[in-house]
């Protein structure tokens, strides 16, 4: 079945110690993307790949890092949590940059 | 990025009725993203348009490319279709989300 998996699911954590949101696909896509979805403000692009060893910066990168050294996976890190990161997390991947893409179920994350 | 604006933010009907969900983005776009998200949070994606209208089942998304408009309708509408439709401006840099519109339909 084709799907994009994300893990953990939830996650409730504090303030400084270091977590890792993994995030696969077993579509063979190219393009891969972390977005954030926070109340009032919507979904917000966190990062993008468009390939292997490629990434690219969205609209609030902030406090995250990520790294694509296989096709199909795409981990978000956050180096050290603050709770202003506390979000409900998506990551999606599609064939190329301009496709409709496939979500994963997301991951509820809280930062205390 | 530019902004997406959608309307209404908010939206009751009653079951069957026509229902019309509208998106505005203020600069030209690679493709306009429709989605829809349940209430257990999960996030489907229904059309990806860059021209004319496209059909799929009771779901019909238009765009303008002049206007920067995009329409989503549902015809016949059910309990089931309660859910938020966002849509997304998509583009080199990525996509821009609007914030979305909440349906909930009424038995």
């Amino acid at each position: 079945e084709a799907q994009v998996t994300q893990n953990p699911r939830y996650l409730i954590t504090v303030t400084g110690k270091k977590l890792t949101v993994t995030c696969s696909q077993n579509m063979n896509h190219e393009y891969m993307s972390w977005y954030r979805q926070d109340p009032g403000l919507g979904l917000r692009q966190i990062y993008y790949s468009m390939n292997v060893e490629v990434t690219d910066k969205g609209d609030v990168p902030e406090g995250y890092k990520v790294s694509r050294k296989e096709k199909r996976n795409f981990p978000l890190i956050l180096e050290s949590p603050s709770p202003n990161q506390t979000s409900l997390y998506f990551c999606a991947s599609s064939p190329g940059g301009f496709q409709p893409q496939h979500f994963g179920d997301g991951t509820r994350l809280s930062i205390l | 990025k530019n902004e997406v604006e959608q309307s209404p933010q908010n939206l009751t009907a009653q079951e069957g009725e026509f229902i019309t969900i509208n998106c505005s983005y203020s600069v030209g776009i690679s493709a306009l993203h429709w989605l829809q998200q349940h209430p257990g949070g999960g996030i489907v994606s229904l059309f990806m348009l860059s021209s004319g209208k496209k059909k799929h089942g009771r779901l019909i998304a238009t765009i303008n490319i002049q206007e920067k408009h995009s329409s989503l309708h549902i015809t016949a509408s059910h309990p089931r279709d309660s859910a938020v439709y966002i849509c997304a401006r998509g583009g080199a840099d990525g996509l821009t989300f609007g914030k979305g519109t909440h349906l909930i339909i009424q038995p």
